[in-house]
């Protein structure tokens, strides 16, 4: 069925490494593809979005890249900050359907 | 401006009894969604309304149900309350349409004992 598999967390990484959580969805058609981030106390929120292949979302220093040869949106971020400690979720959603949510990847950064 | 809020932040409860969650979406959003958050499983999709209809349904037992008031803040009902219930239950709001992003309140978290 449709759905979204992303890697499992935790990801510990230091302050100034390169991060990657690896997304790919099962969907039919052509769906867009969103990633958002849960920091601690506060509600999910837009990171960055791509509705078409070979678009690259981009926001906060963070870009994911629409691959739908491999069906993949995997997030990077070339030098992650303690700030960025928090849970990553990728999504997808097709024509009018409720957003798909993948079970989230937590990120911890330390100094 | 006010973002999505929920209420109560917290509730406790016993199987078998029934809980009501409540959402305000952000001013001008006619859409409002519910998803559970689970430990381990992510977010699941519950219910969509808009203009006060349902428009969607998850895969989730008839005892979750919920409806949209007239100035588009919504409530969500779990009747016969299981112990696997548990869980984060979040609300978003859309402005009609889903165009992309969606507006998320912190949630309302709820046990069962």
């Amino acid at each position: 069925g449709d759905s979204v598999t992303q890697m499992e967390g935790p990801v510990t990484l230091s302050e100034e490494a390169f991060l990657t959580i690896n997304c790919t969805y099962t969907a039919t058609g052509y769906p867009s593809l969103f990633w958002y981030v849960q920091y601690p106390g506060e509600g999910l929120q837009l990171l960055l979005k791509a509705t078409k292949a070979d678009d690259k979302g981009s926001n906060k220093g963070f870009e994911a890249t629409y691959r739908k040869e491999t069906t993949s949106f995997h997030l990077e971020k070339g030098s992650v900050q303690v700030s960025d400690s928090a849970v990553y979720f990728c999504a997808w959603n097709s024509g009018n359907t409720p957003l798909v949510f993948g079970k989230g990847t937590r990120l911890s950064v330390i100094a | 401006e006010a973002g999505v809020t929920q209420s109560p932040t917290h509730l406790i409860k016993t199987r078998g009894q029934q809980a009501t969650l409540r959402c305000s979406p952000i001013s001008g959003h006619t859409s409002v969604y519910w998803y559970q958050q689970a430990l381990g499983l992510g977010l699941q999709f519950l219910l969509w309304y808009d203009e006060g209809e349902e428009r969607n349904r998850g895969n989730f037992p008839p005892r979750f149900s919920g409806r949209q008031f007239p100035n588009y803040s919504s409530e969500l009902n779990v009747n016969a309350l299981e112990l696997e219930d548990s869980a984060l239950y979040l609300c978003a709001s859309s402005i009609g349409t889903f165009t992309g992003e969606l507006f998320f309140g912190e949630g309302s978290r709820l046990t069962v004992l």
